[in-house]
Parts: structure tokens; C-alpha cells; sequence
């Protein structure tokens, strides 16, 4: 079945960055794209970014352009979003999600930056 | 970021049809699919609606999606206590300079 299993919550300062892992399972890893969400606390759902996870082609919201970059490690079938210049309005529920239409979606983690 | 509208919050007894709207733009709901995900609280959210109107396998067939120009609906008929959950609209918005996949601002469905 597929399954994609994300990184343990993280607490970082203001002006850190932090690097969330996504672990897929279960389907052929570089036949669909990856897609990441994050969620602050009672908010909607915002969409960050994707990668073409065949060929490493990236496209960012522009709101966080320059400051999220997203991998994959097609050995080890992992994803990564790392967002540098961490701010406290970053504090949210980072989810990643398969494909364009987000068919399946990792159980999110939390990053926290207090103020 | 563009942004897709929907009700706040909607609400009906068991066994009831509850529609929620989603309205968007030309940039948007006009021009691409819609796909709706339901989130239960706590939980990450799930694909319940993809391409205006297709139901993933697993999906009950009392949930179902249409579009019209630039608005979408999500409708839930037999409405069960299990279907409290908040449920987003989304699409690709073709806005210039700013191709983002855009939320909606998402619905509380409370089951009375």
C-alpha cells in the first residue's frame, strides 16, 4: 500500500532553517510528483511548492520563493522541503502530498518557531 | 496568492444533503479542474473529490462534485456523524507570473 511517512516535529529559533523528510513506500516513486502543504494553527491549507520527481523539476508559490527548496533522493525514495530564514508565522503542520491532485498525503509535521 | 471562497461553516441532522460552494475565478475554477479533500480533525487531509466530479476508490458515492464557470459545489447526501470534518476546494490558478495550486478557505461540516 502506499505510504508516505514523514520527519518528527521540530522546534527551531527565528532565522533557522529546518528540513522536513517525506518517506514513500508502496508505488514507484519517481512516476508522480511531489507536492507540499503547510497548515498554520486554524488556517487554511497553502500550497508550497512541487517536484517533478522523474527529473528533479521544481516550481515554488512565490511567496516562498528563495526561501524553500525542495529535493528528492530517488534511491532512498524520499522527498525534502527545507525553508531557511525561519519566521514564527512558519509555525505549521508541513504536509507532502503525491501528485497533482494530492491523492495521498504523509501524517504532517509539525514545525514550531517561537516568537 | 489567489484564493478560492467557500461558507464558513454548514450543518445538517443525519441523513440530510449538505452542499458547500467553492467560487473562484477564470484563473482558476474557469480554466481547471476542482479536486476537494476532507479533514477530519487531527488528521491529515484526504482526496474526496478529484476533477469536478471523480470519487477516488473507497469514497462513498454520497459524496459527489460539479462545476459551473467559475464555481464549484461539493454535495453530501445521507449525511452520517462521521462526515464532521472540515473540506477544502482546490485548483491550479494560470494567474500571470503566480501559477500556485490555490485552497479554498475551507468548511466546518457539523452534523446536528
Amino acid at each position: 500500500q502506499v505510504q508516505l511517512v514523514q520527519s518528527g516535529a521540530e522546534v527551531k529559533k527565528p532565522g533557522a532553517s529546518v528540513k522536513v523528510s517525506c518517506k514513500t513506500s508502496g508505488y514507484t516513486f519517481t512516476s508522480y510528483a511531489m507536492h507540499w502543504v503547510r497548515q498554520a494553527p486554524g488556517q487554511r491549507l497553502e500550497w508550497m511548492g512541487w517536484i517533478n520527481v522523474g527529473n528533479g523539476y521544481t516550481k515554488y508559490a512565490q511567496k516562498f520563493q528563495g526561501r524553500v527548496t525542495i529535493t528528492r533522493d530517488t534511491y532512498t525514495s524520499t522527498a525534502y522541503m527545507e525553508m531557511s530564514s525561519l519566521r514564527p508565522e512558519d509555525t505549521a503542520v508541513y504536509y507532502c502530498a503525491r501528485s497533482n491532485m494530492g491523492d495521498y498525503w504523509g501524517q504532517g509535521t509539525l514545525v514550531t518557531v517561537p516568537s | 496568492q489567489s484564493v478560492l471562497t467557500q461558507p464558513p461553516s454548514a450543518s445538517g441532522a443525519p441523513g440530510q444533503r449538505v452542499t458547500i460552494s467553492c467560487s473562484g475565478s477564470s484563473s482558476n475554477i474557469g480554466s481547471n479542474a476542482v479536486n476537494w479533500y476532507q479533514q477530519l480533525p487531527g488528521t491529515a487531509p484526504k482526496l474526496l473529490i478529484y476533477i469536478n466530479n471523480l470519487r477516488p476508490s473507497g469514497v462513498p458515492d454520497r459524496f459527489s462534485g460539479s462545476k459551473s464557470g467559475t464555481s464549484a459545489s461539493l454535495a453530501i447526501s445521507g449525511l452520517q456523524s462521521e462526515d464532521e470534518a472540515d473540506y477544502y476546494c482546490a485548483a491550479w490558478d494560470d494567474s500571470p507570473n503566480a501559477y500556485n495550486y490555490v485552497f479554498g478557505s475551507g468548511t466546518k461540516v457539523t452534523v446536528l
